[in-house]
């Protein structure tokens, strides 16, 4: 399968606790992009990366979140000191970078429980 | 984005029915809008795109029409088929960044 992976699929953790997530793109494609959906709602946007620099981050990503590409290929994406709140599917995608649209592919996800 | 609760809005089509989703945006800054499908459980999946410079735009069974003057984009699957199930969701495209709409839940009754 070439799409996107994202690892695990399902993590519960307690409330305090750390947790790290990983996402692998589709080989080729430069940009790598992390959201959050709650239930009932669109997936949310949180950051994207080109190659290995984070170029945007949102409002939604407090100093408990951090995301890093290393060498421009996976990503991990860090909550710390997790909150109830924090319970979410958390969504990666990715896409090919071109002058013309930005049709991103996404992963099955990570479906975070916080207790 | 926008608190819509829990309830999702949701269209229920009889099998071999044309099915019409619509969306309203709210940039007028945007310039590229897609349709994606979210089956439970997985990732939302790419269907059709339109570009701004553009008011309809043909796929398989799928037509996005749009709107701009009034900030609408609408889709239209022909002949909805079970598999069709799911949620839809429009997003508008700003600078690399896809901000998603209120999902709309399709139901297909055989």
């Amino acid at each position: 399968d070439t799409g996107v992976s994202q690892d695990p699929r399902h993590k519960i953790t307690k409330r305090g606790q750390n947790v790290t997530f990983r996402c692998d793109p589709i080989s080729e494609h430069n940009r790598l992009y992390w959201y959050r959906q709650t239930l009932g709602q669109g997936p949310e946007f949180l950051t994207y990366f080109q190659n290995e620099a984070q170029l945007e981050k949102s409002r939604l990503l407090s100093d408990r979140f951090s995301a890093e590409r290393p060498k421009g290929s996976f990503s991990t994406l860090e909550i710390q000191r997790t909150e109830q709140g924090d319970s979410a599917m958390y969504l990666c995608a990715s896409s090919l970078a071109t002058t013309g649209n930005n049709e991103q592919f996404f992963g099955p996800g990570t479906r975070l429980t916080v207790l | 984005g926008e608190s819509v609760g829990l309830h999702l809005p949701t269209l229920s089509v009889q099998e071999g029915d044309n099915s019409i989703i619509n969306c309203a945006y709210s940039n007028s800054a945007s310039d590229y809008f897609i349709w994606y499908k979210q089956e439970s459980g997985k990732g939302p999946q790419f269907i059709i795109d339109i570009r701004s410079n553009m008011d309809k735009r043909q796929g398989q069974r799928v037509t996005v029409l749009l709107n701009k003057t009034v900030k609408h984009l609408s889709l239209q699957i022909a002949a909805t088929q079970p598999g069709d199930s799911a949620v839809y969701f429009c997003a508008e495209n700003i600078v690399q960044k896809v901000t998603f709409g209120i999902g709309t839940k399709l139901q297909v009754i055989p």
